[in-house]
């Protein structure tokens, strides 16, 4: 299956501990999304990568949130000091990039890690 | 501002047809999609249409676009009980994030 990967798919921690969470793309996508989603909430955008570079970050990601895309490849998202507000799925997508608008933009999402704060 | 609206609920019987609509705000958006999330799962997507079309047709799905309204809907034919789930719309203004709307959850009874 070549399709986006994260892991774990749950985390179950306590509140003050960190997490984090990996995103493996959809192979030569060069760019990588993550959402948030809560109960009964459509995704809301966190921060995206084109290669290794982050280009956007939301004003939803606060300190205590960090994400890294080291090589191009994977990215980690980091949550210090988790939070009960935190509980949420956490969703990676990825998009080709480069210069045809419909392929280039079009997003796949992963499966989600879904995180779960007590 | 970004704020996409969808109705929450929409229940069908099976082999009618579905009617999900969505509407936006940014005119600039370039792309407006559809996306399924069934219990537990990611997102699916389904379909995109570019804005300088009005229609877009793909197997059982036919996608309807309102510039002049921001208005998106999704048709579904044959509706059948795999098609329940959550549906989202989601627009793609001048930057590259998609902004969703709160998705309308489907439910198909026999």
């Amino acid at each position: 299956d070549t399709g986006v990967s994260q892991n774990p798919r749950h985390k179950i921690t306590k509140r003050g501990q960190n997490v984090t969470f990996r995103c493996d793309p959809i192979s030569e996508h060069n760019r990588l999304y993550w959402y948030r989603q809560t109960l009964g909430q459509g995704p809301e955008f966190l921060t995206y990568f084109q290669n290794e570079a982050q280009l956007e970050k939301s004003r939803l990601l606060s300190d205590r949130f960090s994400a890294e895309r080291p090589k191009g490849s994977f990215s980690t998202l980091e949550i210090q000091r988790t939070e009960q507000g935190d509980s949420a799925m956490y969703l990676c997508a990825s998009s080709p990039g480069g210069t045809s608008g419909a392929v280039r933009d079009t997003q796949y999402f992963g499966p989600g890690t879904r995180l779960t704060v007590l | 501002g970004e704020d996409v609206e969808q109705s929450l609920f929409l229940s069908v019987r099976e082999g009618d047809s579905s009617v999900i609509n969505c509407t936006y705000t940014d005119s600039s958006s370039t792309y407006l999609y559809w996306y399924k999330q069934e219990p537990g799962a990611g997102l699916q997507l389904l379909t995109y249409i570019f804005s300088n079309m009005d229609m877009k047709q793909d197997q059982r799905l036919t996608v309807l676009l309102n510039k002049k309204d921001k208005h998106l809907s999704l048709r579904i034919a044959d509706t059948q009980t795999g098609d329940s789930a959550i549906y989202f719309c989601a627009e793609r203004p001048d930057t590259d994030k998609l902004i969703f709307g709160t998705g309308t959850r489907l439910q198909v009874f026999p």
